[in-house]
């Protein structure tokens, strides 16, 4: 089976940067991705890691290690809008169905 | 709108009853994966399809669980004999090959309450 741990809670002020880290237990690994989703709506991706290494994306940006099998999502500027949970999520198999771990809810205050 | 639709957004239903969900992908989309998610927790795979095809259920979904995607577009996902257990929000999801399959599109979601 496949197990994620990641922090279920994290407060940061507007402006600062924040890291969320992501480990995971599975076999069949492909990639490890990144949801953000605000309460009540539905989960958008941010980010996608299949190989070693950091991938920007603006002010986000994630990070990979397979041999550790270790991850994070790092957020740079952080604006109250960041606000919402995120997931990191692991691709398992051919068919890129995705295990998530239970979230990590962001709080940004001013 | 041509993002992912599914249809209800809410549904209530008693102990014992059976409920269809539908879901639109994003057109040209070929791959189209159920997820399910309750309070507090990632949303969690129950199936996915690529066309037409049936290719992968998940080890915890009960008999009671069936989904379809006949000409490889729409989906419906049935669950027969509700359970109280069963309440959740069930999500539909689909990717396409451009990115390989790497990103997945979520739909607002149908929320299922069991009384």
């Amino acid at each position: 089976g496949q197990s994620l741990e990641q922090p279920s809670e994290v407060t940061a002020v507007e402006g600062a940067i924040v890291q969320i880290n992501c480990t995971y237990q599975t076999s069949g690994f492909y990639g490890l991705s990144w949801y953000q989703q605000h309460d009540g709506g539905a989960p958008t991706f941010l980010s996608y890691n299949g190989l070693d290494g950091l991938e920007e994306t603006g002010r986000f940006s994630s990070f990979l290690s397979r041999s550790d099998s270790y991850g994070y999502l790092l957020l740079q500027e952080l604006q109250m809008k960041d606000s919402a949970s995120y997931f990191c999520a692991v691709s398992v198999g051919g068919g890129n169905k995705l295990t998530f771990g239970t979230g990590t809810q962001l709080k940004v205050e001013l | 709108d041509t993002g992912v639709s599914q249809d209800p957004r809410h549904k209530i239903t008693k102990r014992g009853q059976n409920v269809t969900f539908r879901c639109d992908p994003i057109s040209e989309h070929n791959r189209l994966y159920w997820y399910r998610q309750t309070l507090g927790q990632g949303p969690e795979f129950l199936t996915y399809f690529q066309n037409e095809a049936q290719l992968e259920k998940s080890r915890l979904l009960s008999d009671r669980f069936s989904a379809e995607r006949p000409k490889g577009s729409f989906s419906t996902l049935e669950i027969q004999r509700t359970e109280q257990g069963d309440s959740a929000m069930y999500l539909c999801a689909s990717s396409h090959r451009t990115h390989s399959y790497n990103e997945q599109f979520f739909g607002p979601g149908t929320r299922l309450t069991v009384l």
